[in-house]
């Protein structure tokens, strides 16, 4: 299995432009997390899905942040509009019903 | 309010010794514990966990240990080898860290010295 895979690697865009990030979890998992990592607040849980389902938002910041999970092999974490203070790492992990989960290799983004 | 604390940004070992790792906990509800472990332009990768029925447990290099009334875990690594400089996350779950998310510290920085 490739494992987790996140698409782009590398985002630079425009404040107020919208952002769109890309995730395809392990196949089998039926757990899917987004998280944040930055200098200040490390990493960051921000939601996470079960079986399709988004269970708990709260980590997510704002409304202007947004994310499905339309089939089990995609997951799509967007931002409108972006603003600076979004830059960040965006790691989405994946796992089963054992200890720990997956990472891909991370979207570093970057709003100007 | 930070519920996993790693009070030590940075960490140098020289190769060959152990390395000792530590992380502090508040959220008593938490039942699961694991370490990652980081490298530059890569995810996280999971390296250990623990229960918290479980005071130690075992992987070859690695050894974790848990001290429930202190709320505290420790992670050694022996004999430190080269390959063993990254960044390293605690995290805790309350679900046995598979279905729910984790709450991470801040990390450490490990460098092994030659």
């Amino acid at each position: 299995d490739a494992g987790v895979i996140q698409s782009p690697r590398h985002e630079v865009t425009e404040m107020g432009q919208e952002v769109t990030l890309r995730c395809k979890p392990i196949s089998g998992h039926n757990s899917l997390f987004w998280y944040r990592q930055t200098m200040m607040r490390g990493l960051e849980l921000l939601i996470y899905f079960n079986n399709n389902v988004p269970i708990d938002d709260s980590g997510m910041p704002e409304d202007r942040f947004s994310a499905k999970m339309p089939n089990a092999s995609f997951s799509t974490l967007k931002i409108q509009p972006s603003e600076p203070r979004d830059s960040a790492v965006y790691f989405c992990a994946s796992s089963t019903s054992g200890p720990g989960a997956f990472f891909g290799q991370g979207t570093r983004l970057t709003v100007v | 309010d930070q519920q996993v604390k790693q009070n030590s940004p940075s960490l140098s070992v020289q190769e060959g010794r152990i390395s000792i790792l530590n992380c502090d906990y508040t959220n008593s509800m938490f039942d699961y514990f694991l370490w990652y472990k980081k490298y530059p332009a890569e995810g996280p990768t999971f390296l250990i966990s623990i229960s918290s029925i479980k005071d130690k447990n075992e992987d070859g290099r690695f050894t974790v240990f848990l001290n429930k009334s202190a709320k505290h875990l420790s992670l050694h690594i022996v004999p430190s080898q080269p390959g063993d400089s990254a960044v390293y996350f605690c995290a805790a779950s309350y679900s046995g860290g598979g279905a729910d998310g984790l709450t991470f510290g801040k990390g450490t920085h490990l460098i092994i010295q030659p």
